[in-house]
């Protein structure tokens, strides 16, 4: 099975520039998140998809960020303009389902390789 | 809110040795899950266990064991006979039960087994 695919795996910008990463998720899952990891951190989510629609981008900067996932599949995340503090990993995650206590896997979050993103 | 702290930012070890690695959490949920992933230098992060918050039975997968205690809100992670493979850094994370499901991770302890 394919995991969680991310492009690029580097970037490298100038602070007000913009940037786009990309995440194709394993095939039939449902939700999609997207996570920060500042250097020295843990992930911190940015916002989640459940098929095409959001579910929680609270703590998403959105007078920079922005995050779509049309066709419910693969999503993009778009920061313009870029800041210094955006430098950190881009972190994808796909989870299968929703159901809870089924004793199996399928709450758990596969994780992409990331993006690493460089503001300078 | 939930919170997760790993005190431990680095830890040492020569090969062989047992290493225990402490998560303490902090949560108003009466039900959860909580998870520890490992992230090596490649960057990718995986994962190891969940354990929900109704199961306090210590698990243990081959090398690896888990010690959950709920009355000190504790989910340590234990290597047993540490090997340099294991060198990575290590989070545990926290889940709700509702219908989002979002992880709120700690700060991760770097391990570094030395051979």
């Amino acid at each position: 099975e394919a995991g969680v695919a991310q492009s690029p795996r580097y970037k490298i910008i100038e602070k007000r520039q913009s940037v786009a990463f990309w995440c194709n998720p394993i095939s039939g899952h449902a939700t999609l998140y997207w996570y920060q990891q500042i250097l020295g951190q843990g992930p911190k989510l940015l916002i989640q998809f459940q098929n095409n629609g959001v579910v929680d981008d609270s703590q998403l900067p959105k007078d920079r960020f922005s995050a779509e996932r049309l066709k419910g599949v693969d999503s993009t995340l778009k920061i313009q303009p870029a800041k210094l503090e955006d430098s950190a990993v881009y972190l994808c995650a796909s989870s299968p389902s929703r159901s809870l206590w089924d004793g199996g896997r399928d709450n758990e979050q596969f994780f992409g390789p990331g993006t690493r993103l460089t503001v300078l | 809110a939930q919170k997760v702290t790993q005190a431990q930012t680095e830890i040492s070890v020569v090969e062989k040795e047992d290493v225990t690695l402490d998560c303490v959490y902090e949560t108003r949920d009466t039900t959860y899950y909580l998870f520890w992933y490992k992230q090596p230098p490649s960057g990718e992060l995986v994962f190891l266990i969940r354990r929900n918050s109704f199961d306090e039975q210590n698990e243990i997968s081959g090398r690896y064991s888990w010690n959950f205690q709920k009355s000190t809100s504790s989910f340590n992670f234990t290597i047993t006979a540490s090997q340099v493979v294991d060198s990575a850094v290590y989070f545990c994370a926290l889940s709700d039960t509702g219908s989002a499901r979002q992880l709120t991770f700690g700060s991760g302890t770097q391990l570094t087994v030395l051979p």
